[in-house]
């Protein structure tokens, strides 16, 4: 059974650089994976983020970023601001149209 | 603008049915895939099921697989998921999302509570 790891909790400083990460319990994600990122605030629907790696989606700002680095998919937050403080998932595109999900990461700016 | 609304949940006692239904608008219907994800109280995502733009292939998580079926209506811009021998570990908001550039969900609906419970 695949297992998507993400770190359950994160912490950052107001302005701060924040980066989260996205990997497989056996093997290494690249972006033959398409990872993609969402945001989700309390009682809220996700919000897309990042798709096939590193693009932004429309209405995105630029202190989001996806990359690589590693044996994992990564997203940075540049900048961080009191809003950004949600959760944060991850998702891979498996084999046979199937999708897993990480477990997410908790944000906290402080 | 994309919009998706679920609408069809309810409390259902284990082992019963129910089937969720999310009205799409804004888009071409008939043109995208559509996903149905989930997530259980103060719990993370949960992958659920795909459908193809054409309703010729659906894909399912191993945890509904034989339970759950996925099906749209394009002439009605309107996706379903036909939910039977509903546990208590199916309890969740289910949300209806767009399969949209390179396997992302890229428009999601608020959600519909699911409680399955005696």
């Amino acid at each position: 059974q695949t297992v998507v790891t993400q770190e359950p909790s994160f912490s950052v400083s107001p302005g701060g650089t924040v980066t989260l990460t996205c990997g497989l319990s056996s093997g290494s994600v690249s972006s033959n994976y398409y990872p993609s990122w969402y945001q989700q605030t309390p009682g809220q629907a996700p919000r897309s983020l990042i798709y096939n790696t590193n693009t932004r989606s429309s209405g995105v700002p630029d202190r989001f970023s996806g990359s690589i680095l590693g044996n994992k998919a990564a997203l940075t937050i540049t900048g961080a601001q009191a809003d950004d403080e949600s959760d944060y998932y991850c998702a891979l595109f498996m084999y046979r149209d199937n999708w897993v999900f990480g477990g997410g990461t908790k944000l906290t700016v402080l | 603008q994309v919009q998706l609304v679920e609408s069809g949940g309810g409390v259902v006692q284990p082992g019963g049915s129910l089937r969720l239904s999310c009205a799409a608008s804004g888009f071409t219907f008939n043109a995208k895939g559509m996903q149905w994800v989930r997530q259980a109280p103060g719990k993370g995502l949960e992958w659920v099921a795909f459908i193809r733009s054409d309703g010729s292939s659906q894909s399912y998580a191993d945890t509904v697989k034989g339970r759950f079926r996925i099906s749209r209506d394009n002439s009605r811009n309107t996706l379903y998921l036909q939910m039977s021998s509903l546990r208590a570990e199916d309890t969740a908001a289910y949300f209806c999302a767009r399969d949209g550039r390179d396997h992302a969900f890229d428009n999601w609906g608020q959600g519909a509570l699911v409680t399955v419970s005696s």
